[in-house]
C-alpha cells in the first residue's frame, strides 16, 4: 500500500515563515507534488521534485529526500492568502499505474494577522 | 484557452437516481482521472483512465461506474449504490510531456437528499 502523512493542521502569523512535512512510504516513486488548495476549489500546482534537494519559487520552496521518503513545503512572507489546504502527493511509477498520484490528505494552513 | 471543465458547479438529486458528472478538457492530455473530497479530507480516487477505450478502478470505484469513448470526455456517473454519494468531485487530467502534472477542473458539488 501506499501511505502519505503530513499534519492535518498548522497556523501562522502573516510575515512569518511555515514549513509543512510530508513523508511518504510507496512501492514505486517517481516525484513528488505540491499543491494548494482554497476551500472549494480546484486544487492547483505548486512545485515539483523528483531529485533530492531544494527547489525554490518566489515565496514557495520545496525540498525532498528520497533515502528518507521525506519533503517539505517552505512558505515564506506569509500573507492572509496563503491560508489553504496544501497537498502533498506522490507519483507512482509502476505499469499501468504510471501517471497516478497519490495524495496525503492535506495541511490546512491558517494565517492570522 | 485550454483548460478542464466540469459541470455543473451545483447538483442535487434525490436518493435513488443516478446522475452522470461531466468532465471535458482541450489539453490533449492522454490521462484523466476522477476523485471524490470530503470535508477535511484529502482527493480519494475513484477512476482514471490512460488512454481513450481503457479505464481502472481506483481506491473507492464501488457504486461509481465512468466511459472514456473520446480523447477529451471521461464522464462520471454516480449510481444508486453509491451509499454515500454527497461530496466534492474533482476532474483531472495529465500527460507525460509535462511531468504527469495534473491539471483540475474546478469540481462539482452533488448534494443528495
Amino acid at each position: 500500500g501506499q501511505n502519505i502523512d503530513q499534519p492535518t493542521e498548522m497556523t501562522a502569523t502573516e510575515g512569518a515563515i511555515v514549513q509543512i512535512n510530508c513523508t511518504y512510504q510507496t512501492s514505486g516513486f517517481n516525484g513528488l507534488f505540491w499543491y494548494q488548495q482554497h476551500a472549494g476549489e480546484a486544487p492547483t500546482f505548486l512545485s515539483y521534485n523528483v531529485l533530492d534537494g531544494l527547489e525554490e519559487k518566489g515565496r514557495f520552496s520545496s525540498f525532498l529526500s528520497r533515502s528518507k521518503g521525506y519533503s517539505y513545503l517552505l512558505l515564506k512572507e506569509l500573507q492572509m492568502k496563503d491560508s489553504a489546504s496544501y497537498l502533498c502527493a506522490v507519483l507512482a511509477d509502476r505499469g499501468s499505474t504510471l501517471g497516478r498520484l497519490y495524495f496525503g490528505r492535506g495541511t490546512q494552513l491558517t494565517v492570522w494577522p | 484557452d485550454g483548460g478542464i471543465t466540469q459541470s455543473p458547479k451545483y447538483l442535487f438529486r434525490k436518493e435513488g437516481q443516478n446522475v452522470t458528472l461531466s468532465c471535458e478538457q482541450n489539453l490533449n492530455h492522454d490521462a484523466m482521472y476522477w476523485y471524490r473530497q470530503d470535508p477535511g479530507q484529502g482527493l480519494r480516487l475513484i477512476y482514471y483512465s490512460q488512454i481513450v477505450n481503457d479505464f481502472q478502478k481506483g481506491d473507492i470505484a464501488e457504486g461509481y461506474s465512468v466511459s472514456r469513448e473520446k480523447k477529451e470526455s471521461f464522464p462520471l456517473t454516480v449510481t444508486s449504490a453509491q451509499k454515500n454519494p454527497t461530496a466534492f468531485y474533482l476532474c483531472a487530467s495529465s500527460t507525460p510531456g509535462l511531468g504527469y502534472e495534473q491539471y483540475f477542473g474546478p469540481g462539482t458539488r452533488l448534494t443528495v437528499t
